[in-house]
């Protein structure tokens, strides 16, 4: 069965303190990877799809990494507004979802980024 | 519209009440996706359609718990005699149907059994 641990749990900066989030997978093989953002009582925002290992994207401060054990969510001088869940989710192999995208997402890395 | 919506946005029921809730998807989204948020949880599959195929209801915790999707839009996910560890953000989400896209979610509907 996949597992997404993310970590750390909380993540406290200062405003233009960069830092990384952690997402490591145990999967049946790599699929990818997507990253979310959720901001408190509202549904996940789409970040990234990073498809195979290697592959970067970049929005804003953002910058996301994968390998094929785990995928790193890099944030450079971020700024208050950065702050929020960060959830990383794994697709289950095409062969089990019948064509759609069936998830498997990690418990998110709240971060706080602090004037 | 513009992006997914969901009904009510919030729900407080007493134990053992049916509720319903309601997923409006982005139209021309072929696939739409049910998951549970609890506290200090991740998010949760319940169940997926995807066009007029068969539903994928592998994530339902239990038979009190149903899904359908009228018209291959609009999606109503009902829970029969809730109970207090049903409380959860249920949140919905839509996609263009392949294997790889991207799910848009909605805000979610709190519910709250007392």
């Amino acid at each position: 069965e996949d597992q997404v641990t993310q970590s750390p749990e909380a993540l406290r900066l200062q405003e233009g303190e960069s830092s990384s989030l952690n997402c490591s997978y145990t999967v049946s093989g790599l699929r990818g990877l997507f990253w979310y953002r959720q901001d408190p009582g509202k549904g996940p925002e789409f970040l990234f799809t990073l498809y195979s290992a290697g592959e970067e994207k970049e929005k804003e401060r953002l910058k996301a990494t994968l390998t094929k054990k785990e995928s790193f969510l890099h944030i450079t001088a971020p700024k208050p507004e950065d702050s929020a869940t960060y959830l990383c989710a794994v697709p289950l192999p095409r062969e089990l979802t019948g064509g759609g995208n069936k998830l498997t997402f990690g418990t998110g890395t709240q971060l706080k980024v602090e004037l | 519209g513009a992006g997914v919506s969901q009904s009510p946005s919030n729900k407080v029921t007493e134990k053992g009440k049916d509720v319903e809730l309601r997923c409006d998807p982005i139209s021309g989204h072929t696939a739409l996706y049910w998951y549970r948020q609890s506290l200090g949880q991740g998010l949760e599959f319940l169940i997926y359609f995807q066009g007029n195929s068969a539903p994928d209801k592998s994530g339902l915790p239990s038979d009190r718990f149903s899904a359908e999707r009228t018209g291959g839009s609009v999606s109503t996910l009902t829970i029969q005699r809730t109970q207090q560890e049903d409380s959860a953000v249920y949140l919905c989400a839509s996609s263009l149907g392949l294997w790889f896209d991207e799910q848009f979610f909605g805000p979610g509907t709190r519910l709250t059994v007392l």
